[in-house]
């Protein structure tokens, strides 16, 4: 069975351009979730959706990032502008219960 | 606010003994908690849960234990192997309420394997 896939796995960006990560959940699963790790803050929760529909966004650190579920198996995280501070891993995850399956991550560097 | 800490950055341990992984957390509505195992430029890899209605959970070499009125969780490895050198996380959930698939997650533990 596939896992979680995202895309890009690395993503070399400058100042001020948008940045676009994509996620494909686990098949079947209802919820997804979005996480950012960094040395300082470790892996925080960004915003997760319910059957496509977003249930909390209030770790979403600033209106330059955006979060979209068009449909159960795609989702995309945005950030316009970028800056040098948004570089981090972002994880995309899913599950239908307890247990959250996590994709490879997207490792974002913004120079 | 930490709700969910590990307080040890990293630890070192022998082929073959027991490895110990620590976790505390501050809110008692927390009903579920879990420990995912990280290797470098991997996503986390979910390893074993426990529900607040239980005291101690196996699964093969793994066990995790739940004191609930110490508010603290552990994670032993027995024997350990050198594949299970990585970042171990803990985390944990609020049951029954809105937002109860969310996951607090500690801050980590590095976790070497020496043979």
């Amino acid at each position: 069975d596939a896992g979680v896939i995202q895309s890009p796995r690395h993503e070399v960006t400058e100042m001020g351009q948008e940045v676009t990560l994509r996620c494909k959940p686990i098949s079947g699963h209802d919820y997804l979730f979005w996480y950012r790790q960094t040395m300082m803050r470790g892996l925080e929760l960004l915003i997760y959706f319910n059957n496509n529909v977003p249930i909390d966004d209030s770790g979403m650190p600033e209106d330059r990032f955006s979060a979209k579920m068009p449909n159960a198996s795609f989702s995309t995280l945005k950030i316009q502008p970028s800056e040098p501070r948004d570089s981090a891993v972002y994880f995309c995850a899913s599950s239908l219960s307890h247990t959250q399956y996590f994709g490879p991550g997207t490792r974002l560097t913004v120079l | 606010d930490q709700q969910v800490k590990q307080n040890s950055p990293s630890l070192s341990v022998q082929e073959g003994r027991i490895s110990i992984l620590n976790c505390d957390y501050t809110n008692s509505m927390f009903d579920y908690f879990l420990w995912y195992k990280k290797y470098p430029a991997e996503g986390p890899t979910f390893l074993i849960s426990i529900s607040s209605i239980k005291d101690k959970n196996e699964d093969g070499r793994f066990t995790v234990f739940l004191n609930k009125s110490a508010k603290h969780l552990s994670l032993h490895i027995v024997p350990s192997q050198p594949g299970d050198s990585a970042v171990y996380f803990c985390a944990a959930r609020r049951g029954l309420i809105q937002g109860a698939q969310k996951l607090v997650f500690g801050q980590g533990t590095r976790l070497t394997i020496n043979p």
